[in-house]
C-alpha cells in the first residue's frame, strides 16, 4: 500500500535552533518528493522538490535530503525563525506530479517559540 | 505568490442548504483540483479537472459536484449540506507543461454545517 508517514507529529523549538523533520514513504514507482509549508489558515506552498537522482537540495534555510534506497527524506531547518511555525507536508508522486497520483503525509506541526 | 483565489474563506450554514465554493486562478493552468483537509490529517483529493469540460472524481468519495466551463474557474457545489461535510476545502492548480510542476493552492474555505 502506498503511504507517506511523517515524524514527529508535532515539534516545539526555540527561535534560532535547528530542527529536522522526517518523511518515510512506500510509494512505488517513485517519481519525486516535494515538501510543502502550510501556514495556519493558508494553503500549502511548495518549498523543494527532490527527484530520484537528487540527494540534497537547499532553499535558503531549508535543506531537503532524499535517500531513494531507504525511501526516506528529511527537511532540515537552520536557525529557525518565528515565521517557520507551520505545518510541513511531505508529498510523494508516483509518475510525475502532472501525470501520476500524489500521496500526502499528515504533516509535522512545527512551533517556534521566542 | 500564486494567483489562485477561493471564496468564501469561511462559511457557517445550516443543514440542507445548497452551497457553492468558488475557486479561480489567473495563471492559465489547465489542471485544477479540489482537496478536503481535516485537522491533523492528510489532504484527500475529491475532484480534479484536466481542462475545460473535463472533470473526474478523486480518491475520496464526496457528495459534491464540480464543473469546468472556463479554464480559470472550478466551482464545487454541495446540493444539500450535512454536518458530515464540515471540513476545510482547498483548491489547487498546476501547469501541465512538463513533469513535476508544483500544485499552487488557494487559502481554502473552512466550511461548518450546523
Amino acid at each position: 500500500k502506498n503511504q507517506v508517514e511523517q515524524s514527529p507529529q508535532s515539534l516545539i523549538i526555540l527561535e534560532g535552533k535547528n530542527c529536522t523533520l522526517q518523511c518515510n514513504y512506500t510509494v512505488s514507482p517513485f517519481s519525486n518528493l516535494r515538501w510543502y509549508k502550510q501556514d495556519t489558515g493558508r494553503g500549502p506552498v511548495s518549498l523543494t522538490i527532490m527527484t530520484f537522482s537528487e540527494n540534497t537540495k537547499s532553499n535558503g534555510r531549508y535543506t531537503a535530503t532524499l535517500d531513494a534506497d531507504t525511501k526516506q527524506s528529511s527537511l532540515h531547518i537552520t536557525a529557525s525563525q518565528l515565521s517557520d511555525s507551520a505545518s510541513y507536508i511531505c508529498v510523494v508522486s508516483d509518475r510525475g506530479s502532472t501525470l501520476g497520483r500524489l500521496y500526502f503525509g499528515r504533516g509535522t506541526q512545527l512551533t517556534v517559540w521566542p | 505568490e500564486a494567483d489562485i483565489y477561493q471564496t468564501p474563506r469561511y462559511l457557517v450554514i445550516g443543514t440542507g442548504k445548497k452551497i457553492t465554493l468558488e475557486c479561480s486562478q489567473t495563471m492559465g493552468h489547465d489542471k485544477m483540483y479540489w482537496y478536503q483537509q481535516d485537522p491533523g490529517m492528510e489532504l484527500h483529493l475529491i475532484h480534479y479537472s484536466y481542462g475545460v469540460n473535463s472533470t473526474e472524481k478523486g480518491d475520496l468519495s464526496s457528495e459534491s459536484t464540480v464543473s469546468r466551463i472556463r479554464t480559470e474557474h472550478f466551482p464545487l457545489t454541495l446540493e444539500s449540506a450535512r454536518p458530515s461535510h464540515t471540513s476545510q476545502y482547498l483548491c489547487a492548480s498546476s501547469d501541465d507543461r512538463g513533469l513535476d510542476q508544483p500544485q499552487h493552492f488557494g487559502d481554502g474555505t473552512r466550511l461548518s454545517i450546523l
